[in-house]
């Protein structure tokens, strides 16, 4: 079974510093990893996915992602976060039976 | 191209009512996808397609039903409508890529979602 654990509910930063948001992973197999992001009463936006090419997956605004096998991490970052990245983030994993399965979300609060 | 299409926006039902929520996708897209979110819980898989005249469930999916007659129409359906019910409802779709028996999964292609309330 494929899964994956948001690791934080909430993450507050500081304008101008990093962002961290957690993912790990379980699947039996090499995953299709996916970030999207939802800004308050919006839709769901991809934000940058893998699917086993390279490890380092770079995305839109600035974010990307290191996959990690040894780890079964997906961790997202930014090395410097902007108030327009407040929003809520799901890590998500796709199964080869084109299932997309979505973590809990993880809040970020940017804090000016 | 209008992309994933769903109707109604909003949608206050009864308990006990009836309802059918409709996706439609402009993509010619194989997949499709219904999903609930509710706070806290991200987004859960109710019932999915791979193809027209396909449907298979997914995490969450009783007390639903899903046709998919066309392949550009995916129906999420609530028979006997309950609080629990209550929540925003996305639907999406997708395509696969790759071949030679292995695919890899495209991004998904979100409508806006409708906002249900069952009293």
């Amino acid at each position: 079974a494929q899964s994956v654990t948001q690791l934080d509910s909430h993450v507050s930063v500081s304008e101008g510093t990093p962002v961290l948001l957690r993912c790990n992973y379980s699947s039996s197999y090499s995953p299709s990893l996916f970030w999207y992001v939802q800004h308050p009463n919006k839709g769901l936006q991809l934000l940058l996915k893998y699917t086993s090419a390279a490890t380092l997956v770079k995305g839109i605004n600035g974010f990307e992602a290191e996959f990690k096998k040894s780890e079964t991490s997906f961790h997202l970052t930014k090395p410097s976060a902007h108030m327009s990245d407040a929003a809520e983030y799901f890590c998500v994993v796709a199964t080869t039976g084109n299932q997309f399965y979505f973590g809990t979300g993880t809040s970020l609060t940017v804090i000016p | 191209n209008a992309g994933v299409t769903q109707t109604p926006k909003f949608r206050v039902l009864k308990t006990g009512q009836s309802m059918t929520l409709l996706c439609a996708q402009d993509m010619n897209h194989e997949y499709m996808y219904w999903y609930r979110q509710d706070p806290g819980m991200g987004l859960r898989l109710i019932h999915y397609s791979v193809g027209e005249g396909t449907t298979a469930k997914g995490e969450v999916p009783d007390g639903y039903n899903v046709s998919r007659l066309k392949k550009q129409n995916f129906l999420l359906g609530l028979e006997s409508a309950a609080p629990s019910q209550t929540s925003v409802y996305f639907c999406a779709s997708s395509y696969p890529e790759g071949g030679g028996g292995w695919t890899t999964n495209e991004k998904l292609f979100f409508g806006s979602g409708t906002q249900l309330s069952v009293l």
